[in-house]
């Protein structure tokens, strides 16, 4: 099994911020976690990254907890095109993505 | 610069068939990944190939293998196809790990 665990299925009025937490209680000193997303069977799409600090680019915010054992994507306002299954990993050791989150935002 | 591209983007095949599906890396990217992808499975990392060496390996049956060639261009094949091979089969490439490029992808249909 993978290193991360996340929620199956989330919801996202348009408009909101989506909040997207993944556990990864596992993770090595020298591992970053990686957020991915997929929209419909196209090949995942590279978000962001961050090893223990908050990092922000224009996708998307990365909060990892102080511990390093959890961390949540933020996308600050969701719109229909979001609607994808999100998927947290941790590289460079473990090569394997879970079963992700899928976000689904409604008008 | 161009992106991941895979050949073919779509293929049927019959059980007990083997097939042979290519990657091109982006330009400069000496590692390839592989992934099968499946409703009932998620995405299955099968291996990864870094100038021309295998590096990684996922828990596949050895019908699945691969090589990397010195342009860094890579090809899997599966041998004795079974129904349960087919899937979206997704090559990815870096520069340095961990960030992965990801190609669209060949769909493989196993009749």
């Amino acid at each position: 099994d993978a290193k991360t665990t996340q929620p199956p299925s989330m919801d996202c009025a348009e408009g909101r911020a989506a909040n997207l937490p993944c556990n990864h209680s596992t993770i090595s000193g020298n591992e970053y976690v990686y957020w991915y997303r997929q929209i419909h069977s196209q090949g995942p799409q590279y978000i962001i990254h961050g090893l223990k600090n908050n990092e922000t680019n224009e996708m998307a915010s990365l909060i990892i907890t102080e511990d390093r054992k959890s961390s949540t994507l933020i996308l600050p306002h969701a719109t229909l095109r979001d609607t994808a299954v999100y998927y947290c990993i941790v590289r460079p050791n473990d090569m394997r993505f879970g079963a992700g989150t899928r976000l689904t935002v409604k008008p | 610069k161009a992106g991941v591209t895979q050949t073919p983007r779509y293929l049927i095949k019959t059980r007990g068939q083997q097939v042979t599906l290519s990657c091109s890396p982006i330009s400069g990217h000496r590692s390839v990944s592989w992934y099968q992808q499946t409703p009932g499975q998620g995405l299955q990392f099968l291996f990864e190939y870094f100038s021309e060496t295998q590096r990684n390996k996922g828990n596949f049956p050895g019908r699945f293998s691969g090589r990397q060639f010195s342009n860094s261009r890579s090809e899997m094949n599966v041998s004795t196809l079974e129904l349960g091979d087919s899937a979206l089969y997704l090559c990815a490439s870096s520069l340095a790990l961990p960030e992965q490029f990801f190609g669209p992808g060949t769909r493989l249909t196993v009749l």
